[in-house]
């Protein structure tokens, strides 16, 4: 089942500005997590915030988890081609069978 | 610590056969999750094994299987390969820690069903 819904589904910019991403989900869960794909290959971990967390910074990222709305944001500053990618949400639901529930990602393009 | 490890990385098949596919996890990880990867339905959670046992599982046929040997290496298996089993199977293993277990994904197993 999908839980975790991107927005927006393909972002382009430029290198040098930011990129914003959005996520919903719709269940209680534990934590969220944000994971990056290189195209059609193996996902790399970025970040994760607890379900008791209301951000979360590494290095050029900024993670948010609003759990009243059950959404969060992932931004990325000063971009660069090397971030150019699909970035996927994951949740880990509360109680639930299932490990991780992804969205359906939203694929960045950042142009050099 | 070396990371995780699929085999093989690329296979094609026929409808109606059978496919088994390996995952060796980072070494002192004992949960192992798989996952298929489509254009159209995402990624989608199949299983988890934890020390040889089934601990959670998603919503896929029983043509799905898997199993978890003592050394943490987990297989998985489908039989009777249908066009649609044709996807990116991602394997993830994590050490187990209560609401904050990071998976760290293998690079997958790209599966052809002709």
């Amino acid at each position: 089942s999908q839980q975790g819904e991107e927005d927006p589904q393909a972002l382009s910019i430029q290198e040098g500005e930011n990129a914003t991403m959005n996520c919903s989900y719709k269940t209680s869960i534990n934590n969220l997590q944000w994971y990056r794909q290189n195209s059609g290959r193996g996902l790399v971990h970025l970040i994760l915030i607890r379900s008791n967390e209301r951000e979360k910074h590494s290095g050029r990222l900024r993670v948010t988890l609003d759990t009243s709305k059950k959404s969060s944001s992932l931004l990325i500053t000063a971009s660069r081609a090397a971030d150019t990618a699909s970035y996927f949400c994951a949740t880990d639901p509360q109680g639930g069978s299932e490990k991780l529930v992804f969205g359906k990602g939203t694929k960045l393009t950042v142009n050099p | 610590k070396a990371g995780v490890t699929q085999t093989p990385r690329y296979l094609i098949k026929t409808r109606g056969q059978q496919v088994t596919l390996s995952c060796s996890p980072i070494s002192g990880h004992r949960s192992v999750s798989w996952y298929q990867q489509t254009p159209g339905q995402g990624l989608q959670f199949l299983f988890e094994y934890f020390s040889e046992t089934q601990r959670n599982k998603g919503n896929f046929p029983g043509r799905f299987s898997g199993r978890q040997f003592s050394n943490s290496r987990s297989e998985m298996n489908v039989s009777t390969l249908e066009l649609g089993d044709s996807a990116l199977y991602l394997c993830a293993s994590s050490s187990p820690g209560h609401g904050q277990e990071t998976q760290y994904f293998g690079p997958g197993t790209r599966l052809l069903v002709l």
